[in-house]
């Protein structure tokens, strides 16, 4: 069974950045499409980006382009999620998840997450 | 970007009754080529993270159970539990993965 194990819980500075870590268990990482999602205190999902391991290309939601970061290393089998100029709206759970890619759509569901990070931004 | 509008909101149903959520896609999420649609719904509940229910719009994911279905094309769709359960009692979101950014609707919580 594929497990996706996040690191810990951050409080961040205003203007600081975060950078999330999602490592995978299973053999078969690199060819999955690694999506990340947040949802903040009593709001909902909310996708920020994905990258296939395999291509090391990562494609992001318009709302965080230019602040987020999300690349993976395939000899760990590590995904990172990096988020800078973190404002306290940026509050969060990030959770990492996989999903199949598929030859059609640019991107997937995810059927395996991680439990999720909280960073919580504060002066 | 394609946007995911849920109905409704919030939705109370009686145990053992029938609960009827709907997504509707601002364009498409069918591919022609492959005649799938790029449609899944998740179930979350206080504390946990998602977990896949359905997927392909219909495809009911392994260990969900069969009260659980989906159905839909194009851009509306639906889930649908036949007889609730109290342990369904989450927030259900529905996401297209059609192209990305892979939207995901505003999320129904449903409730006893």
């Amino acid at each position: 069974q594929e497990h996706l194990v996040q690191s810990g819980a951050e409080v961040k500075k205003p203007g600081s950045s975060a950078k999330v870590s999602c490592k995978a268990s299973g053999a078969t990482f690199n060819s999955y499409f690694i999506s990340w999602v947040r949802q903040a205190p009593g709001q909902g999902l909310e996708w920020m980006g994905g990258i296939i391991p395999l291509f090391d290309t990562a494609t992001y939601a318009q709302k965080f382009e230019g602040r987020v970061t999300i690349t993976a290393d395939k000899s760990t089998k590590i995904a990172y999620m990096e988020l800078s100029s973190l404002r306290s709206d940026d509050t969060a759970v990030y959770y990492c998840a996989r999903g199949p890619t598929d030859y059609y759509g640019s991107g997937s569901y995810s059927d395996v997450w991680g439990k999720g990070t909280t960073v919580t931004v504060s002066s | 970007d394609i946007v995911m509008t849920q109905s409704p909101d919030s939705l109370a149903v009686s145990l053992g009754e029938r609960a009827t959520i709907t997504c509707k896609s601002s364009q498409s999420v069918l591919y022609s080529s492959n005649n799938k649609n790029y449609l899944a719904w998740y179930q979350v509940k206080p504390g946990q993270p998602p977990k896949l229910v359905i997927s392909w719009a219909s495809t009911r994911e392994s260990g969900v159970p069969d009260r659980f279905s989906g159905s839909g094309s194009g851009t509306d769709f639906t889930l649908t539990i036949s007889s609730l359960q109290a342990e369904d009692v989450a927030v259900y979101y529905c996401q297209q993965y059609y192209s990305t950014p892979c939207s995901f609707g505003q999320g129904t919580k449903l409730e006893i």
